[in-house]
């Protein structure tokens, strides 16, 4: 079954310095694998996504991701972090085996920039 | 990308009454999605919501307790039925065109059962 884990509840970062979410897979076949970010009381919000091509992935508001293969991973990743990214962020990947196409979340891992 | 409108954003409501969320996509999209979200928490999915015939349904989760209507490609309801405390939480809808392309959300539902 097509899987993700994010093994940090919590990741705590200075304003500035680069951050890291951390995200490995589990799946069969070929992942399309995505990121999203939840502002208090909002909605899911998409910010990158691999589906194929390169391994390092650029997405919104300066974020992005590097697909690696050999280690089953899909971390996220900002080099100068703001108060401002504190936020909860989700890894997904898509189940395309079971031919639903649902997206199957992580636990979540909820990013604290400090000032 | 297309947009989700998603009412009520709140409600408090009496256990054993309905609440019905609506969300309303501002184009057509292949598949709409319905997920509950414990605040801080992961999302669980309830159902898919298929146009013109009955939800599909996870383990878990039932028609009569959470009936859901899509009667066309933009538009879907989720009945949260003969409510009690248990069921406060979070519902958030999402369009989706599978394969690889993202799915986006509505802003979600804060549902509280007093």
């Amino acid at each position: 079954a097509q899987s993700v884990a994010q093994p940090e509840d919590q990741v705590n970062v200075a304003e500035g310095n680069p951050l890291t979410v951390k995200c490995t897979y589990s799946v069969s076949g070929n992942p399309y694998l995505f990121w999203y970010v939840q502002y208090p009381n909002r909605g899911l919000q998409f910010l990158l996504k691999y589906i194929t091509g390169d391994n390092l992935v650029k997405g919104s508001y300066g974020f992005e991701a590097e697909f690696n293969k050999s280690q089953t991973s899909f971390h996220l990743k900002k080099p100068s972090a703001l108060v401002s990214d504190s936020a909860l962020y989700f890894c997904a990947v898509r189940d395309i085996p079971s031919g639903t196409d649902k997206l199957i979340f992580g636990t979540g891992t909820r990013l604290q920039v400090f000032p | 990308s297309a947009v989700i409108s998603q009412k009520p954003s709140r409600d408090i409501c009496q256990r054993g009454t309905s609440l019905t969320i609506q969300c309303q996509v501002d184009s057509q999209v292949t598949m709409m999605f319905w997920y509950r979200q414990q605040p801080g928490q992961s999302l669980t999915l309830i159902a898919t919501a298929n146009q013109g015939s009955e939800a599909t349904y996870e383990s878990g989760f039932v028609i009569d307790k959470f009936p859901i209507s899509r009667p066309n490609l933009t538009f879907s309801t989720l009945t949260v039925s003969n409510m009690s405390p248990e069921d406060s939480s979070i519902y958030l809808c999402s369009g989706d065109d599978r394969g690889n392309t993202e799915a986006f959300f509505g802003q979600g539902t804060r549902l509280t059962v007093v």
